[in-house]
């Protein structure tokens, strides 16, 4: 089986830097995908780690240890409009297939 | 280009009645996925399909509801008979068909069943 689990809710400060930790156990592992889903929006895709290590995408990187069962989505500069729900998502076992984690509501203030 | 492309945007229903979504998947997307997002249960995949054909149904609730695809453009997931538990957004989601791809989102149906 699969199992991922997120913290519910974050807040920060706009300008700051916020980490939101994923922890999963699979039995297969095929990648870790995080998602971002503005309120009442889709979810659209943030970044991919299959590797170990870190992937930076501008503002956002993503860090995966698979050894440890853990990733890491690593906002920078925070801007109010990155306010929204952060989904990790295990590609565990099929081909493209995805097990979302329940999510991670960012609040950022001013 | 097109992303995916679903409809009805919002269902209000009552009870009992046949529900049918629809979705339209990106051009050249070989898989095609059903998700159910509610409050309680976050965001849960329903059924895939890849080439049209249904790889994974262990996660459609119940006999209630079904889906077809019965063409590389065209899917469909029906309700019926509804109950208001079955009050919740559906996502359709469509990927390329080689491993490591993102899944792209329809913007969702909002379905409510009084």
């Amino acid at each position: 089986g699969q199992n991922i689990d997120q913290p519910t809710e974050m807040t920060a400060t706009e300008g700051a830097i916020v980490q939101i930790n994923c922890t999963y156990q699979t039995s297969g592992f095929n990648g870790l995908f995080w998602y971002q889903q503005h309120a009442g929006e889709a979810p659209t895709f943030l970044s991919y780690n299959v590797l170990d290590g870190l992937e930076e995408k501008g503002r956002f990187s993503s860090f995966l240890s698979r050894s440890k069962g853990y990733s890491y989505l690593l906002l920078k500069e925070l801007q109010m409009k990155d306010s929204a729900s952060y989904l990790c998502a295990l590609a565990g076992g099929a081909t493209n297939k995805l097990i979302f984690g329940t999510g991670t509501l960012l609040a950022v203030q001013p | 280009d097109a992303g995916v492309i679903q409809s009805p945007r919002h269902e209000v229903t009552e009870m009992g009645q046949e529900v049918t979504l629809r979705c339209k998947p990106i051009s050249g997307h070989d898989y095609l996925f059903w998700y159910r997002q509610t409050m309680m249960r976050g965001l849960e995949l329903l059924i895939y399909f890849n080439n049209n054909v249904p790889i994974d149904d262990s996660g459609m609730p119940e006999d209630r509801f079904s889906a077809k695809m019965p063409n590389a453009s065209f899917s469909t997931l029906k309700i019926q008979p509804s109950e208001p538990r079955d009050s919740a957004v559906y996502f359709c989601a469509s990927s390329l068909g080689t491993d490591y791809q993102p899944q792209h989102f329809g913007d969702g149906t909002r379905l409510s069943i009084l």
